[in-house]
């Protein structure tokens, strides 16, 4: 089965809208971590925002807020007013275990396009 | 963050011959890095572990002859694809970590074209 699932292998939105974009994973462990990371054609890697399998609040940074709901084991990402420099691959990972170090586990991504 | 590099940043060779490429952390000692291949619209694929002073940890399906990886300091690794071929064309990409309870950084990646 797979570990991440990223329904929306593309998308639209128009720019300032609000876009989300769908991650469901599935793990047997209690302690474990969600990434969402941006991808340009340039292909480097960009961090946009974690959350810990415990945290309790949606971690939010700047634009991006990310909906966890554990009960559905989901953890949408989330941006608000969409910019044309938004336009990328997004890929959500998961870290299972406690350890910050390990191994990630990546979805298939989604191709965001943000229209003028 | 802490910063990783990759050398070099892209690089075309010929169908069966080898080529090296380098992962180094800039700013802190990586006793892991990961090294991942990415095919065109595809998503990442681990395909090695590297600890340093080890061997690396491949996984299912990577030739560990093919793609040697080689971590022999706390800031660099090597991959190196032998006998290239067309079908070994992807983006290579490594991330590298402190430690265990250390997250893991990313380098910015490696396009390779074998003609």
């Amino acid at each position: 089965a797979q570990k991440i699932t990223q329904t929306q292998p593309g998308m639209f939105v128009q720019e300032k809208e609000a876009v989300t974009l769908d991650c469901t994973y599935d793990t047997s462990d209690q302690s474990y971590g969600l990434f969402w990371y941006k991808q340009p054609s340039s292909g480097e890697m960009i961090f946009l925002i974690y959350q810990g399998s415990y945290d309790e609040q949606n971690a939010t940074e700047g634009r991006y807020s990310l909906n966890f709901q554990k009960a559905r084991k989901s953890a949408n990402l989330v941006i608000s007013a969409s910019q044309l420099g938004d336009s990328a691959m997004y890929f959500c990972a998961m870290r299972e275990g406690p350890n910050a170090g390990n191994m990630l586990t990546f979805g298939g991504g989604t191709r965001l396009m943000v229209k003028p | 963050g802490a910063v990783v590099s990759q050398h070099p940043s892209w690089v075309i060779c010929k169908s069966g011959t080898s080529v090296k490429i380098e992962c180094r952390s800039l700013d802190f000692q990586a006793t892991t890095m990961f090294w991942y291949r990415q095919f065109p619209k595809q998503s990442l694929m681990l395909m090695a572990t590297s600890n340093e002073g080890s061997k690396a940890t491949y996984e299912q399906g990577v030739e560990k002859d093919k793609f040697l990886i080689n971590h022999a300091s706390l800031t660099l690794s090597t991959l190196t694809v032998t006998s290239a071929h067309p079908e070994d064309s992807s983006f290579y990409i490594c991330s590298a970590r402190a430690g265990l309870l250390y997250e893991q950084y990313f380098g910015p990646g490696t396009r390779l074209t074998v003609t």
